[in-house]
């Protein structure tokens, strides 16, 4: 069964960082493009980042370029997120994907709640 | 605002029909076959029901089916059941600078 279970969420301040996590098991980690996608308050989805099987290939929503970075380490099964810089219209639960043909997400995590607030 | 237009809420009654719409462009879903839609129950995982516009994944009821015409695609769900109500999203493979673009969701509510 696969299972992908976010952390590293919570309260910050304006201008402040946090990492994300996300564990996945129940398929062969290092084969798949990996995705985060968010949800803001009363909004709709919105892809965020993803990144290929080696970590040698990386894109960003405009919104986050320069602020957030996306990394993996394939022996342990994780995906991250680092977001600097964070500003309120961050402030969303952050859901990791498990990504196909650049196109789809046949996996998600329940997703963390990172809000962004002083 | 988001990139795909879809109506806020749709309801229907159990056994019956509904289909929602999601409105995009030629640079999205009027350009490409890469339309998904996805399930949402709040506070749970969302769930892939639908890929490239018509095929569903292994599992998915065939109650759920999906169609293109032009820039909109639709979703249909047949013999609507309590179970269906959830927020309902698509997204499709854009041409632009933000590589896969999302409706902005639309509630259903099982009378």
């Amino acid at each position: 069964e696969v299972q992908i279970v976010e952390s590293g969420g919570g309260l910050v301040q304006p201008g402040g960082s946090l990492r994300l996590s996300c564990v996945a098991s129940g398929f062969t980690f290092r084969s798949h493009w990996m995705s985060w996608v968010r949800q803001a308050p009363g909004k709709g989805l919105e892809w965020v980042a993803n990144i290929n099987q080696d970590d040698s290939e990386k894109y960003y929503v405009d919104s986050v370029k320069g602020r957030f970075t996306i990394s993996r380490d394939n022996a342990k099964n994780s995906l991250y997120l680092q977001m600097d810089s964070l500003r309120v219209e961050d402030t969303a639960v952050y859901h990791c994907a498990r990504e196909l043909d650049g196109r789809i997400y046949d996996y998600w995590g329940q997703g963390v709640l990172v809000t962004v607030s002083s | 605002q988001s990139a795909l237009t879809q109506p806020a809420s749709v309801s229907g009654s159990p056994g019956q029909s509904i289909t929602i719409s999601c409105t995009g462009s030629l640079s999205d879903v009027g350009g490409y076959r890469f339309v998904s839609w996805y399930q949402h129950h709040p506070g749970k995982v969302p769930k892939l029901m639908i890929y490239d516009v018509t095929n569903r994944p292994s599992g998915i009821s065939n109650r759920f089916s999906g169609s293109k015409s032009g820039n909109t695609a639709s979703l249909t769900i047949s013999g609507l059941q309590a179970e269906d109500e959830a927020d309902y999203y698509c997204s499709s493979y854009s041409s632009g600078s933000t590589l896969v673009v999302f409706g902005g969701g639309t509630k259903l509510t099982v009378l």
